[in-house]
């Protein structure tokens, strides 16, 4: 069993379409998160929600929206896509509450979005 | 939060020991350093973390200087599958930030 499952893996569509990418963790962790890597390889967090609840949003545009329907899933709603949306987003989850600093983080395979 | 800093890339040979530098002079008390790296395709792996003393397990060992300005991975016996982008991460609760990571090569 994939401890961490994203889907769609790739995900291709025009600018202005809204698209979701799930998430699914397996572990019985309480933290999730959403990064995303660009063409350059940098990997920059978008949002961590812990037990279903939001504790870190960077400065992602408002078109950007997660959600949380229980500890196991964490959704990633993008709307209006633009060209500059287009990276590999990945999912991510840790056993650790808020403000622990010690424990691993386990990443998903990736959703690679290409916006057209 | 800290920013680390790496060489952009890196050659091994294959067999022998890979040492890959990190510089975090910026570290805070109560942030650990944590090593992760990404094979083509893949999601990013845990390799190891510490805090103050040096650390090891069966990937690796973590070499962090006494005052906690930079920190070594060391793969002791390089393989072909270790080659990989290496992320060296300062961490404070739940935000782990990466930077651009060190892009190793090892060479048969």
């Amino acid at each position: 069993d994939t401890a961490v499952s994203q889907t769609p893996k790739y995900l291709v569509t025009q600018m202005g379409n809204d698209k979701s990418i799930k998430c699914e963790q397996n572990l019985g962790h309480d933290t999730m998160y959403w990064y995303k890597q660009d063409s350059k390889k940098f990997l920059k967090i978008m949002f961590s929600y812990n037990n279903k609840e939001l504790i870190i949003n960077e400065t992602v545009p408002n078109r950007f929206s997660p959600k949380s329907p229980d500890k196991a899933h964490l959704n990633l709603h993008i709307n209006s896509l633009e060209l500059g949306d287009s990276a590999v987003y990945f999912c991510a989850s840790s056993p650790q509450p808020a403000n622990h600093n010690t424990g691993e983080l386990f990443f998903g395979e990736g959703s690679r979005l290409t916006v057209l | 939060d800290a920013k680390t800093t790496q060489p952009p890339s890196m050659d091994c040979a294959e067999g022998r020991a890979a040492n890959l530098p990190c510089n975090h002079s910026t570290i805070s008390g109560n942030e650990y350093v944590y090593w992760y790296r990404q094979i083509h395709s893949q999601g990013p792996q845990y390799i190891i973390h510490g805090l103050k003393n040096n650390e090891t397990n069966e990937m690796a060992s973590l070499i962090i200087t006494e005052d906690r300005k930079s920190s070594t991975l060391i793969l002791p016996h390089a393989t072909l599958r270790d080659t990989a982008v290496y992320y060296c991460i300062a961490r404070r609760g739940n935000q782990f930030y990466f930077g651009t990571g060190t892009s190793l090569t090892v060479i048969p």
